[in-house]
């Protein structure tokens, strides 16, 4: 079966550029979120979408905006990296209503 | 703001043997779900069981089970028959029904002992 698929799996940038992470969601999945899990910690949700728009707002820096397209699929841009954004960044998607999440293998991002 | 609450940061069990993991959770909702996740050292969140709470039944997947205790806001995960193969981090993690952002414990890492 098909599953939430993640762009890049590693990312590697210098401290005040910018990244953008994807997300290509489950076929017919309406519904995406993004967490951020840091060195030895849980993972904490950033933000979602359903339908194109923004359903939920969580720990989400200004500095990071992200957005879902036409397609379902996600970004999360995120510009000004400090070096305590080095984390694994997943992304997870689910029907509206229809548990559970169904988590891709997440981005790990690494800043020098 | 619901909280979730690992409070056994590594548990070690003997291979074939059972072991528990502890989670509570706190909440002012009455309609939740609950499930674990296992996280093994290649980092995927892998789901392993999930609970409904308005389901008194506890869930059941194969060497997986739970003992869900609303009242106590208790959520514990039981592995019957240990395997090499579970050794992960696994997270008790939280969801409003409606709200679909997970909340998640700081994990409990299991260790296997052959």
């Amino acid at each position: 079966a098909a599953g939430v698929i993640q762009s890049p799996r590693h990312l590697i940038k210098e401290k005040r550029e910018t990244a953008t992470l994807k997300c290509y969601p489950i076929p017919r999945h309406d519904t995406v979120y993004w967490y951020q899990q840091g060195p030895g910690q849980d993972p904490q949700f950033l933000i979602s979408f359903y339908e194109k728009m923004q359903s939920d707002k969580g720990s989400i820096p200004d500095r990071f905006s992200a957005q879902q397209f036409s397609d379902y699929h996600s970004e999360l841009n995120m510009s000004s990296l400090e070096l305590g954004d080095s984390a694994l960044y997943f992304c997870a998607s689910s029907l509206q209503g229809v548990q559970p999440q169904h988590f891709g293998d997440g981005t790990r991002l690494s800043i020098l | 703001a619901q909280t979730v609450t690992q409070s056994q940061p590594e548990m070690s069990v003997q291979e074939a043997e059972t072991v528990t993991l502890s989670c509570t959770y706190d909440t002012s909702e009455s309609d939740y779900y609950l499930f674990w996740y296992k996280q093994p050292p290649s980092r995927q969140m892998i789901l392993v069981i999930r609970q409904e709470a308005y389901k008194q039944q506890n869930a059941t997947e194969n060497r997986f089970s739970v003992n869900f205790q609303k009242a106590a806001k208790s959520f514990s995960l039981k592995i019957s028959d240990s395997q090499l193969g579970d050794a992960a981090m696994y997270f008790c993690a939280y969801e409003d029904f409606g709200n679909e952002k997970l909340t998640f414990g700081t994990g409990t890492r299991l260790t296997i002992i052959p």
